[in-house]
Formats: structure tokens, sequence, C-alpha cells
């Protein structure tokens, strides 16, 4: 079973549209998320943190649901500069470091129309 | 102030050479990990540096693939003898701890022919 799970898309939306993402989580120990955009052939870039309920940034919203284990990212009035792979980050936090405790999705693909 | 930086951004090698890869994290971040990432696929874990504990490094592929980190700097990525497969981004991300976000470098393209 995948820890962390997006739907791949695409999902092609039309400028100004809304678009949402669900992001699911395995593990109930995790306890801060993280959503990452990533370009074709660049890095990821941050763009959200969520430790609590959520989290909001403008036209980006993100939303965390304990209890049915999901993290969702809404974007308002999108851009075609939004166009992009979002890639969701859960963290376990353990007690110490030394162990990896984070898990990413394989990301879902945005493509913005004009 | 300096991002993540990684070097080279670009390697291309033939097969059965060894070759190194450097990251260069964020100043006063305590945190270094490294990940491939295949064209078109997701990220793959490899390994994790944190602090002065010992570093996780289960998800090294192979026993072709080591990693090393001086203190809280500089970190370099060894693969030996490599194979096609090895043919991907590497990407290296520093936080200022475990539990912060990460950013990431620009990545090395490595193209084994």
């Amino acid at each position: 079973r995948k820890e962390v799970e997006q739907d791949p898309g695409p999902f092609n939306v039309p400028e100004g549209a809304t678009v949402a993402f669900n992001c699911t989580y395995s593990n109930s120990a995790s306890q801060s998320f993280f959503w990452y955009r990533q370009d074709c052939r660049k890095e990821p870039k941050l763009l959200m943190s969520v430790y609590s309920s959520g989290n909001e940034d403008g036209r980006f919203t993100a939303q965390l649901n304990r209890a049915s284990q999901y993290i969702s990212l809404l974007i308002r009035d999108s851009k075609l500069s939004d166009s992009a792979t979002y890639l969701c980050v859960s963290h376990v936090t353990m007690t110490g470091a030394g162990s990896y405790q984070l898990t990413f999705g394989k990301g879902t693909k945005l493509s913005v129309i004009p | 102030g300096a991002g993540v930086s990684q070097s080279p951004s670009n390697k291309v090698t033939e097969k059965g050479k060894d070759v190194e890869l450097r990251c260069d994290p964020i100043s006063g971040h305590t945190a270094l990990y490294w990940y491939r990432q295949r064209l078109g696929q997701g990220l793959e874990f490899l390994i994790y540096f944190q602090g002065n504990s010992a570093p996780d490094k289960s998800g090294l592929p192979s026993d072709r693939f080591s990693a090393e980190r001086t203190g809280e700097s500089v970190s370099t990525l060894t693969i030996q003898r490599t194979q096609q497969e090895d043919s991907a981004v590497y990407l290296c991300a520093s936080s200022l701890d475990f539990t912060y976000e990460q950013y990431f470098g620009p990545g090395t393209r490595l193209t084994v022919t």
C-alpha cells in the first residue's frame, strides 16, 4: 500500500477556474505536510507547509483532515503559470533524529489552458 | 540568501565509470537529503544526513552507491561502476532540521552511455 497517494492527473482546467487536488496518507503518525510544485525538468519548490488544520496563501489553500487522513490543495483563479506537477509530502515526527521520515507522493499534474 | 547548489549540473559518463556528485546545502541547515528522479517518475529517496547522527542509508539501491557529508556542510554522492539504469536527475535538499520543510537544489542530470 502506498503511503502517500495522489491522483496523477492530468487535470486540464481553463484559466480562471478553481481546481482542487486530494492527497491521502496511510500513516496516522504523520504530523506535518507540505505541498511542492515541480515544473518540467526543474527541482521541486516549496509551495506551502501545513502543520495544523490548514494554511492559506493568496490563491492557494491547503486543508488537512486528520480523521479521514487526507490533505487537499485548492487553487483559485488558475493562471497559466500554475501549470506544474504538485507533490504532496507527509512528515512523521518521531522521537529524535536519524531516520528518514518524509514520504513524497508521485504528484498530480495540472495544465491550465488559455 | 544562497540556496542549495549542486555540481555538476550535467554529467555524461560511460558505463562502468565512477561519478561523484556534489551538494552544498543552505548554511545552517543540519539535515541533508539525496533523491533520484528518473524521467517522468516521482522522487526516490536515497540517503539522509541529520547533524552528527549516523546517516539513514535505507534508500540506497545498491552497494555501488555511497554518500558522505562533512560535518553540516558539503555532501558528495558517489556512484561506482555506473550502469545505464543510473541515468536520472539526482536532487539534493536541505532543511533546518528534520522537522522542517526541505529546499531543493537544481539537481545533477546524469546520463550513462
